[in-house]
């Protein structure tokens, strides 16, 4: 089974802070995206990558960066957090080819005091 | 950018029961794809079920199966013999097939199954 992890469940943190939320899969995905969940706005594309080093904006991407540095691993940076991106995060993977799904991890509900 | 919407924001169901949940996608493409993902509450987001645009055979997974009206670029979902674990949200989404792999989704459809 494909496996997708994040590193935390839950996060508190302060603003102002920098913020790293990482993701690492199991399965040899090309594909990786970070995604932000809010309540009665579904889930909206923050950052995606094709390939290592790659990164394309999503549709969300102020106050926000992202590494892949390498395949398995794809992280979101939050710069200088804000209260406003407190919200559930969620990483997902796919194979670049198409009609493949994208397979998600637990999420990481973050909370920026 | 491709649209999708979820016109239910919230549906309940009797245990046993049949539920059907509606999508509508908006899009001049002709090659994509559809998926249907449900999230149990605190739970992992996992596929459902999936449907190719040019496929005419409506997909079908156990309980669940989709009606797709490619013309109406309609893709509801229906559940039959509800059980209490189909108590989740579920998301509808969409994939151009064209333009690489970026998925567009739906806000989604809370679902709850009463016993």
């Amino acid at each position: 089974d494909v496996k997708v992890t994040q590193s935390s469940r839950y996060l508190v943190k302060r603003t102002g802070e920098k913020v790293f939320l990482e993701c690492v899969q199991d399965m040899d995905h090309e594909n990786m995206f970070w995604y932000r969940q809010d309540p009665g706005l579904g889930l909206r594309l923050i950052y995606f990558s094709y390939d290592v080093k790659m990164k394309e904006k999503g549709d969300i991407p102020e106050g926000y960066s992202v590494s892949r540095e390498k395949k398995e691993r794809f992280s979101l940076i939050l710069e200088s957090a804000s209260t406003n991106q407190t919200s559930m995060y969620l990483c997902a993977s796919s194979f670049f080819q198409g009609s493949q799904p994208q397979h998600f991890g637990d999420g990481t509900r973050l909370s920026i005091l | 950018a491709q649209t999708v919407t979820q016109s239910q924001p919230e549906m309940s169901v009797q245990e046993a029961e049949t539920v059907t949940l509606s999508c509508t996608y908006d899009t001049s493409e002709n090659n994509y794809y559809l998926f249907w993902y449900k999230q149990p509450p605190s739970r992992q987001m996992i596929l459902v079920i999936r449907q190719e645009a040019y496929k005419q055979q409506n997909a079908t997974e156990n309980r669940f199966s989709v009606n797709f009206q490619k013309a109406a670029k309609s893709f509801s979902l229906k559940i039959s013999d509800s059980q209490l674990g189909d108590t989740a949200m579920y998301f509808c989404a969409f994939m151009n097939k064209n333009t690489g792999n970026q998925f567009y989704f739906g806000t989604g459809t809370s679902l709850t199954v009463i016993p």
